[in-house]
């Protein structure tokens, strides 16, 4: 059974800092690793993704990936209050369309 | 990316009773998906919908307590039957989209449903 598994949190970080959060997968077919992120009461939003080694910069965030380990991990740089949610990591299942979730780690950025 | 709307966006519903969701995109896509999200979980997969074909469920979840129908590219509904309050959850669609030449999914409001 393909499994994604993240810390549950909360990680806890105060305003301005580095937030890093990780993810472990099982499959290890899997090509192509999502961050998602989701507010209170909200649906999930995607952040980036990430399919080669190495990392991936899209303004304050960073996606890592190392497939020889099986992880991938989201920085967050110059943390924001607004920054605090739940971050899901996903992973699209080796040739299949759908993707198997973790169950998210709750950041809360502190002001 | 694609705009996506769910209606109900709240259903509080009777034991026994069954509530559809619908889910409606402003573009044509080939994927749509249906996920739960219960309380305090992250998401889970109930089936892939493809227009023209059968929809594909996951193991757990059949199709004679989740109903979907997926009659044209833009549109898909989720029927949740017979209901508990097991199936207390928020329901989300999702569509597979494009971005960066990258296959990607991007997910509707959800509808939050209360059953007692």
């Amino acid at each position: 059974q393909k499994e994604v598994e993240q810390n549950s949190g909360p990680l806890s970080v105060p305003e301005g800092a580095i937030a890093s959060l990780n993810c472990t997968y099982s499959d290890r077919g899997s090509q192509s690793f999502f961050w998602y992120r989701q507010y209170s009461g909200k649906s999930p939003e995607l952040i980036m993704f990430i399919y080669s080694n190495g990392d991936k910069e899209d303004g304050r965030f960073t996606a890592q990936l190392n497939k020889a380990s099986q992880y991938v991990s989201l920085l967050i740089r110059d943390s924001q209050p607004s920054d605090s949610a739940t971050y899901l990591c996903a992973v699209r299942n080796s040739g299949y369309s759908t993707l198997t979730f973790g169950k998210g780690t709750m950041l809360l950025v502190s002001p | 990316s694609a705009v996506i709307s769910q209606k109900p966006s709240r259903d509080i519903c009777q034991r026994g009773t069954s509530l559809t969701i619908q889910c409606q995109v402003d573009s044509q896509v080939t994927m749509m998906f249906w996920y739960r999200q219960q309380p305090g979980q992250s998401l889970t997969l109930i089936a892939t919908a493809n227009q023209g074909s059968e929809a594909t469920y996951e193991s757990g979840f059949v199709i004679d307590k989740f109903p979907i129908s997926r009659p044209n590219l833009t549109f898909s509904t989720l029927t949740v039957s017979n209901m508990s309050p097991e199936d207390s959850s928020i329901y989300l669609c999702s569509v597979e989209g494009s971005r960066e030449h990258q296959e990607t999914q991007y997910f509707g409001p959800g509808t939050r449903l209360l059953v007692l």
